[in-house]
């Protein structure tokens, strides 16, 4: 089975703190994604990755950066948090462009 | 503009009340529809991929089908463990590699 890992459950940041969630899958997937959900809005992306050092803007990049050093981890970057980024994140792997999405449990992460 | 809508928002069935969920989708070109499941507090699990109109796809009480421009997940004989939100999303030919979601259907199963 696919394991996608994400390093913190809950986490709560102050306004102004850069913040790092990372992320790991142990399948060798070339695809890593980013996603923030939030109710009536459902998922939203933030950015991906198709290789290493390779990274693409989704829907909602801006206040977020991303980091991918190595195939199996994918980092995201808040690099000022705000109260606006108070969300669920979700990190996604993927083996290829046509394959499903493998989602990893999620981080809460609270901006006060 | 992509664009995924799930009808109803919510469901309430009474266990063994079977029913079916609307994923309504317009992209430029479909290179698949997903099916997902998510449990509160936790990610989507995968459960379908459909590609072309008329497939269909089956996991126990759970069926998925696809036209050309909708999708129905059909849960026949629901028990109160299929209670869940339910995700659609697709990927369209401009998109590569990503998933456009819909807002789900939370579903609940009464015993």
């Amino acid at each position: 089975d696919v394991k996608v890992t994400q390093s913190s459950r809950y986490l709560v940041k102050r306004t102004g703190e850069k913040v790092f969630l990372e992320c790991v899958q142990d399948m060798d997937h070339e695809n890593m994604f980013w996603y923030r959900q939030d109710p009536g809005l459902g998922l939203r992306l933030i950015y991906f990755s198709y290789d290493v050092k390779m990274k693409e803007k989704g829907d909602i990049p801006e206040g977020y950066s991303v980091s991918r050093e190595k195939k199996e981890r994918f980092s995201l970057i808040l690099e000022s948090a705000s109260t606006n980024q108070t969300s669920m994140y979700l990190c996604a792997s993927a083996k290829e462009n046509n394959s499903p999405l493998h989602f990893g449990n999620g981080t809460r992460l609270t901006v006060t | 503009e992509d664009q995924v809508t799930q009808s109803p928002e919510a469901l309430r069935l009474q266990e063994g009340e079977s029913s079916s969920l609307n994923c309504s989708y317009t992209v430029s070109g479909l290179r698949g529809l997903f099916w997902y499941r998510q449990d509160p507090g936790k990610g989507p699990e995968f459960l379908f991929t459909l590609y072309s109109a008329g497939e269909e796809k089956e996991k126990e009480r759970l069926k998925a089908t696809l036209t050309k421009k909708e999708s129905f997940l059909h849960i026949t004989a629901p028990k109160p463990e299929d209670s869940a939100t339910y995700l659609c999303a697709v990927r369209a030919s401009s998109n590569t590699g990503k998933l456009i979601f819909g807002q789900g259907t939370t579903l609940q199963v009464k015993p």
